[in-house]
């Protein structure tokens, strides 16, 4: 079976601008759930679609959003980009039951 | 929130050495996971536990789920220079879906 794909692999952006990342999650996984990982704050939970719908939303800004669509595959978008998204962004699928979660490599963002 | 406190933060260990961390937690989880992750890569899941008490192997890995349900190690036996990485616990509550709840993580250094 094919891995959690994510693409871009690196974005570079400019402070206001917005950004769309995407991740293809395992075939037959129907759970997605984005991840912020940086130094400081380590692994931060974003949110989490099941069958297109959000389960679960982290602390994170209304700047930060998420879709699902009808084949799984989800994707991440950051409006009026600030210095402070600058993160390695991961998507994790899991099977329905959600207790095995596999990580895709990431999306290095930096805003500039 | 579920915070998860995971120590030692760092370790320096000579080849063939044995290796121990571990993750304690305030609250309750039902599933804790443990991945590795090298540098811009994704975290990989190394081993999964779901009981209290359960110990599961994968090679010369080993964790523990903590009988308490708030507490969970990992340790690594035989140590080889590839083990290089950091190791991050997670963990899931009933009530988080698949929202995982990171460690800070456990940077591990071998000296051949």
């Amino acid at each position: 079976k094919a891995g959690v794909t994510q693409t871009p692999r690196y974005l570079i952006k400019t402070r206001g601008q917005q950004v769309t990342l995407s991740c293809s999650p395992i075939s037959g996984h129907r759970s997605v759930s984005w991840y912020q990982q940086t130094p400081g704050q380590g692994l931060q939970f974003l949110f989490e679609y099941f069958s297109e719908t959000q389960r679960n939303k982290g602390n994170f800004p209304g700047r930060f959003s998420g879709r699902q669509f009808s084949n799984s595959r989800s994707e991440m978008n950051v409006s009026t980009l600030e210095l402070g998204d600058s993160a390695l962004y991961l998507c994790a699928s899991s099977t329905d039951s959600g207790r095995r979660a596999f990580f895709g490599q990431g999306t290095r963002l930096t805003v500039v | 929130g579920q915070q998860l406190n995971q120590s030692p933060q760092s370790m320096f260990i000579q080849e063939g050495e044995d290796v121990s961390m571990n993750c304690t937690s305030s609250s309750i989880f039902n599933t804790w996971l443990w991945y590795k992750q090298d540098p811009g890569e994704g975290p990989v899941l190394l081993i999964a536990l779901y009981k209290a008490g359960e110990l599961t192997s994968n090679g010369r890995l080993t964790a523990q789920f903590g009988i308490t349900r708030k507490d969970s190690f990992l340790n690594i036996s035989a140590s080889i220079p590839s083990d290089v990485g950091i190791y991050f616990c997670a963990g899931i509550s009933g009530t988080s879906g698949s929202r995982l709840t990171f460690g800070e993580g456990t940077q591990l250094t071998v000296n051949p």
